[in-house]
């Protein structure tokens, strides 16, 4: 089945230790979001990457980076994890283009800090 | 500034009966709306849309309904089971300011439970 996967689904680091997530799509799709979620929150969008552009959102913080080195794979990057970055963090893809579609989202890693 | 609403943060519903959750939204640039079911510790997963030109989308027992003058739009879900517990999110698409692609604002969830 074609899926967006997210790894680890869960992850515990330290204040200040650099983290980074995973996600995967076999969707083949052309668009990959990172959302931000945290309890009883919408989920808040952080970047896409639509092919290779890169679109941050103009309150992202500077601690979260993102990398996308081919058409499957996209990660997120925190260098300087937060109390305040424990969250749940939501890959999702869509078909992208000139007309809305539907986002497609895996199931989420939550991020806790220590 | 939310753009989406959802003004119940909770929904509680027999099952058998109809569910209805709403949403409103203020931007009259959104051309694309979604409602997502989200289980604990599970992504969203999509459940049914519905474009800025139609006024009414169903599939199976879950119908949208939209109403651009008001700006608001519903689910309703016929008849409700005890399956169908989960959080809804609404969302709605416009394009991004560079106008590359679209982006999803999402309210902030109602959470349904159907009791049997």
């Amino acid at each position: 089945d074609a899926m967006v996967i997210q790894n680890p689904r869960y992850q515990v680091t330290q204040f200040g230790k650099p983290v980074t997530l995973s996600c995967s799509q076999t969707l083949n799709h052309n668009v990959m979001y990172w959302y931000q979620q945290k309890s009883s929150q919408a989920p808040k969008l952080l970047f896409h990457y639509y092919d290779k552009d890169f679109n941050n959102e103009a309150d992202t913080p500077d601690n979260f980076q993102s990398r996308r080195p081919n058409t499957s794979f996209c990660f997120l990057d925190i260098r300087s994890p937060g109390l305040g970055d424990a969250a749940m963090y939501l890959c999702a893809t869509s078909r992208g283009g000139r007309v809305a579609d539907t986002q497609y989202f895996g199931p989420g890693t939550r991020l806790t800090v220590l | 500034d939310q753009q989406v609403k959802q003004n119940s943060p909770s929904l509680s519903v027999q099952e058998g009966r109809i569910s209805i959750l709403n949403c409103d939204y203020t931007n009259s640039m959104f051309d694309y709306f979604l409602w997502y079911k989200k289980y604990p510790a599970e992504g969203p997963t999509f459940l049914i849309s519905i474009s800025s030109i139609k006024d009414k989308n169903e599939d199976g027992r879950f119908t949208v309904f939209l109403n651009k003058s008001a700006k608001h739009l519903s689910l309703h879900i016929v008849p409700s089971q005890p399956g169908d517990s989960a959080v809804y999110f609404c969302a709605a698409s416009a394009r991004n300011s560079g106008g590359s692609n679209y982006k999803l604002t999402f309210g902030k969830g109602t959470l349904l439970t159907v009791n049997p």
